[in-house]
């Protein structure tokens, strides 16, 4: 079990520009989450998936924000025209499907700094 | 609405113990979790109640009152290591049918623990 790992650990960029993230889960967690942090805040929820199946998203999900998780395994959070308030931490979760305290697991996080 | 509240900081001295509070307002609880988050880190499970009462793990316990719509943590024999954010989260159905089981955190509590 080596745990919900994320890449890139760190993204600079600049407004205007496009960048996607990638979260691959723990093994056969179905359940898998991503949630924007910023400084002294906790995590917001931003969307769930379900397998393959996008289930809930946040309205603080606008649609420069879309996300993705083929085949019901990794999944990637794409952000088009960041602004500057797109500055975060971008932690993704998963649980697993057996898990009656839908415990979720974080990785270490995307953070983004839009210059 | 939703509404999480607790202790923006707290210091206490290595050996001691400390409390940490937290009340909750949300349409869907379905249980209660506490994270603990090192700065830069992930947050990574302390502990979970669903039905009222205290649970114990070793130094940390957490106790629920769903009449009362509070939480709090128990930290005892406090050690450096300690300092860190400690997260309230609660287990919203959220929507399709209740299947997302999103986290809605807190804040946080940034907890220093000195000499």
């Amino acid at each position: 079990d080596t745990g919900v790992s994320q890449n890139p650990r760190h993204k600079i960029t600049k407004r205007g520009q496009n960048v996607t993230f990638r979260c691959d889960p723990i093994s056969e967690h179905n359940r898998l989450y991503w949630y924007r942090q910023t400084l002294g805040q906790g995590p917001e929820f931003l969307t769930y998936f379900q397998n393959e199946a996008q289930l809930e998203k946040s309205r603080l999900l606008s649609d420069r924000f879309s996300a993705e998780r083929p085949k019901g395994s990794f999944s990637t959070l794409e952000i088009q025209r960041t602004e500057q308030g797109d500055s975060a931490m971008y932690l993704c979760a998963s649980s697993h499907r057996t898990d009656p305290t839908y415990e979720q697991y974080f990785g270490p996080g995307t953070r983004l700094t839009v210059t | 609405g939703q509404n999480i509240d607790q202790p923006t900081e707290m210091t206490a001295t290595e050996g001691a113990i400390v409390q940490i509070n937290c009340t909750y307002q949300t349409s869907g609880f379905n249980g209660l979790f506490w994270y603990q988050q090192h700065a830069g880190e992930a947050p990574t499970f302390l502990s979970y109640n669903v039905l009222d009462g205290l649970e114990e793990k070793g130094r940390f316990s957490s106790f629920l009152s769903r009449s009362k719509g509070y939480s709090y943590l128990l930290l005892k024999e406090l050690q450096m290591k300690d300092s860190a954010s400690y997260l309230c989260a609660v287990r919203d159905r959220g929507g399709y049918g209740g299947a997302t089981n999103k986290l809605i955190f807190g804040t946080g509590t940034l907890l220093a623990v000195q000499p």
